[in-house]
């Protein structure tokens, strides 16, 4: 199946640094791309929708400023946590859809000091 | 809007037990029903699949049929492992570039 990788997979920062994550489909093009965040000991919420060339779309309660998404090829999406708290550690989790089906990345568990 | 229901864990079971997950969805369409598994400190990996009414998806010994009429993916297996110990997702995918909505996950601890 077609893969995705995210880096970095673990990051630790301290608080009121930004922090960058990036999402790449290896083996096709993806001109949707999603993000997905996991509290402990619960389920994936989806954060927002990235479509290549254009803005993002978040859900609901999810500040744009905050996280920013930036979808600039069809194989690479990046997701900035901008000045990270304690409250944004988290792990976050993108997929890839091929326009059939969606491929997760690994994930990466991010740790705000 | 789509949804998910799955039981909550944990469940614990000795080793070579049988397992059965319950999960049961709503959904606007024709959806693929999906599992996927967490490992401790791991992403998601994707379990098993079902695209259609009456397909049964299995993959190492896990199996889980697309039940339309009681709008069920329920995921079993025989004799569980310790190895299988880990959290599992029922997830389902309505298509079209749309989200993928997840239940709350299942923790799964088999004992030796």
């Amino acid at each position: 199946g077609a893969v995705v990788s995210q880096h970095p997979s673990r990051v630790i920062c301290k608080s009121g640094t930004s922090v960058k994550i990036e999402c790449r489909s290896l083996d096709f093009q993806a001109t949707t791309m999603f993000w997905y965040r996991q509290f402990p000991k619960q389920s994936l919420m989806l954060m927002a929708t990235s479509n290549e060339g254009s803005k993002a779309t978040y859900e609901q309660g999810v500040e744009k400023d905050k996280f920013l998404i930036n979808h600039a090829s069809l194989t690479l999406s990046t997701l900035t946590v901008t000045s990270a708290h304690p409250e944004d550690s988290s792990f976050y989790i993108c997929s890839a859809e091929d326009g059939n089906e969606q491929f997760f990345g690994p994930g990466t568990r991010l740790t705000v000091l | 809007g789509d949804s998910v229901t799955q039981m909550e864990g944990p469940v614990t079971l000795s080793e070579e037990a049988f397992l059965t997950i319950n999960c049961t969805y709503t959904a606007t369409g024709y959806p693929s029903l999906f599992w996927y598994v967490q490992y401790p400190g791991e992403g998601l990996q994707l379990l098993l699949k079902a695209t259609k009414a009456d397909d049964k998806g299995s993959n190492k010994g896990f199996e889980a049929t697309y039940r339309k009429e009681t709008t069920s993916f329920h995921l079993e297996k025989g004799s569980v492992q310790v190895s299988d110990s880990a959290v599992y997702f029922c997830a389902l995918h309505s298509g079209g570039y749309q989200k993928v909505t997840f239940g709350i996950g299942t923790k799964l601890q088999v004992i030796p």
